[in-house]
């Protein structure tokens, strides 16, 4: 089974709308962490936001937030006001079982495309 | 700060030679960490150092891979016998190594072609 799903391959908004790109984990550990990257076509990955798998609060991160349901293991990011600057991949990733065997890396997704249309 | 760097950005390679990416991570972080993405997937992890030892070499896809980072701060990745399928960008990500939810900092990466 995969680690991360992401069921959007693209996805279109409106500048200075909200969107959500979705994300669902797999993972049978109780501790673990979900981040999510930014890909623009220069190819950088750029780290946006991050949630504990114990955090009680969703993470928040100037326009981005991360609407996290544990128990339907989704952690959806939630971009607002879209700006044109915002049309890259978006990648959702997993780190988890520390400290288990390979607990250091990312579990990374299929990512998400998304265009700003002005 | 200066962040991840990887050279060379482009490699053009034939089919069976050997290739050596160089990662230099962000000063400081002991974690060093190796991930290929293909055309239209998410990155892959292939190779973990935490200072100069290789603590979780899982994802390396077979023995013609292999990585090094003999002073705790700059790693190559070295290929041996390059396919046509090891086409891909090679990214370098780094990390301080302390804490359970600290970020990965990814350089530009590595965008190998074997012909």
């Amino acid at each position: 089974a995969q680690k991360i799903t992401q069921t959007q391959p693209g996805m279109f908004v409106q500048e200075k709308e909200a969107v959500t790109l979705d994300c669902t984990y797999d993972t049978s550990d109780q501790s673990y962490g979900l981040f999510w990257y930014k890909q623009p076509s220069s190819g950088e990955m750029i780290f946006l936001i991050y949630q504990g798998s114990y955090d009680e609060q969703n993470a928040t991160e100037g326009r981005y937030s991360l609407n996290f349901q544990k128990a339907r293991k989704s952690a959806n990011l939630v971009i607002s006001a879209s700006q044109l600057g915002d049309s890259a991949m978006y990648f959702c990733a997993m780190r988890e079982g520390f400290p288990a065997p390979g607990a250091n890396n990312l579990f990374f997704g299929t990512g998400t495309r998304l265009t700003v249309i002005p | 700060g200066a962040g991840v760097s990887q050279t060379p950005s482009n490699k053009v390679t034939e089919k069976g030679k050997y290739v050596e990416l160089r990662c230099d991570p962000i000063s400081g972080h002991t974690a060093l960490y190796w991930y290929r993405q293909s055309l239209g997937q998410g990155p892959e992890f292939l190779i973990y150092f935490q200072g100069t030892g290789a603590a979780d070499d899982s994802g390396l896809p077979n023995d013609r891979f292999f990585a090094v980072r003999p002073e705790g701060s700059v790693s190559t990745l070295k290929i041996q016998r390059t396919e046509r399928g090891d086409s891909a960008v090679y990214l370098c990500a780094s990390s301080l190594g302390r804490y359970f939810g600290e970020t990965q900092y990814f350089g530009p990466g590595t965008r190998l072609l074997v012909l």
